[in-house]
């Protein structure tokens, strides 16, 4: 068990430009969780997937996010057209999905950096 | 509406023993976590409550008082390394984490 990965660890961009993370959860984890978290704040809650079915986003997500987790696997999120105010740490986290206790374990995040 | 209150900032001495609340409010209860996030790292699981009362883990124990709507952290034997941020979240009825923004432990000499 080598534990929740994310892929790259920090992104610099352009405003304007579109950028995609990678998270690859914890092997056998059904369910996989997209964070967001600016500095001095909890994370804030983007999405949520069990297996490959995405069943719930975020009202406060704009159209320019999107995710996707074709094979129940990895998970990918993309930011369109990234704007100043989506620096922040993306953060993916997973859990099986079963028992009551359902913990999340969180991958090392994405710092991203919109210039 | 979802609230999770917790002090913004402690400030305690190593050695020492420190307690952090957190009070909730959720549409349905399905549990209490506690986080722990260093500087520019990812939060690590600490502790779950559901049913009333003190969950001991080594210096670490967590309280829920589920009619209240209330838990606490408490860590003992503080050191140096405990100065981090603590996540209080709770679980909805949807099963969804409903986070605190985190109380800053700033240990000192």
């Amino acid at each position: 068990d080598t534990g929740v990965s994310q892929d790259p660890r920090h992104k610099i961009t352009k405003r304007g430009q579109n950028v995609t993370f990678r998270c690859d959860p914890i092997s056998e984890h059904n369910r996989l969780y997209w964070y967001r978290q600016t500095l001095g704040q909890g994370p804030e809650f983007l999405t949520y997937f069990q297996n490959e079915a995405q069943l719930e986003k975020s009202r406060l997500l704009s159209d320019r996010f999107s995710a996707e987790r074709p094979k129940g696997s990895f998970s990918t999120l993309e930011i369109q057209r990234t704007e100043q105010g989506d620096s922040a740490m993306y953060l993916c986290a997973s859990s099986d999905g079963t028992g009551d206790t359902d913990t999340q374990y969180f991958g090392p995040g994405t710092r991203l950096t919109v210039l | 509406g979802q609230n999770i209150d917790q002090p913004t900032e402690m400030t305690a001495t190593e050695g020492a023993i420190v307690q952090i609340n957190c009070t909730y409010q959720t549409s349905g209860f399905n549990g209490l976590f506690w986080y722990q996030q260093h500087a520019g790292e990812a939060p690590t699981f600490l502790s779950y409550n559901v049913l009333d009362g003190l969950e001991e883990k080594g210096r670490f124990s967590s309280f829920l008082s589920r009619s209240k709507g209330y838990s606490y952290l408490l860590l003992k034997e503080l050191q140096m390394k405990d100065s981090a941020s603590y996540l209080c979240a709770a679980m909805d009825s949807n099963y969804q984490l409903i986070w605190g923004a985190g109380t800053k432990l700033i240990i000192k000499p």
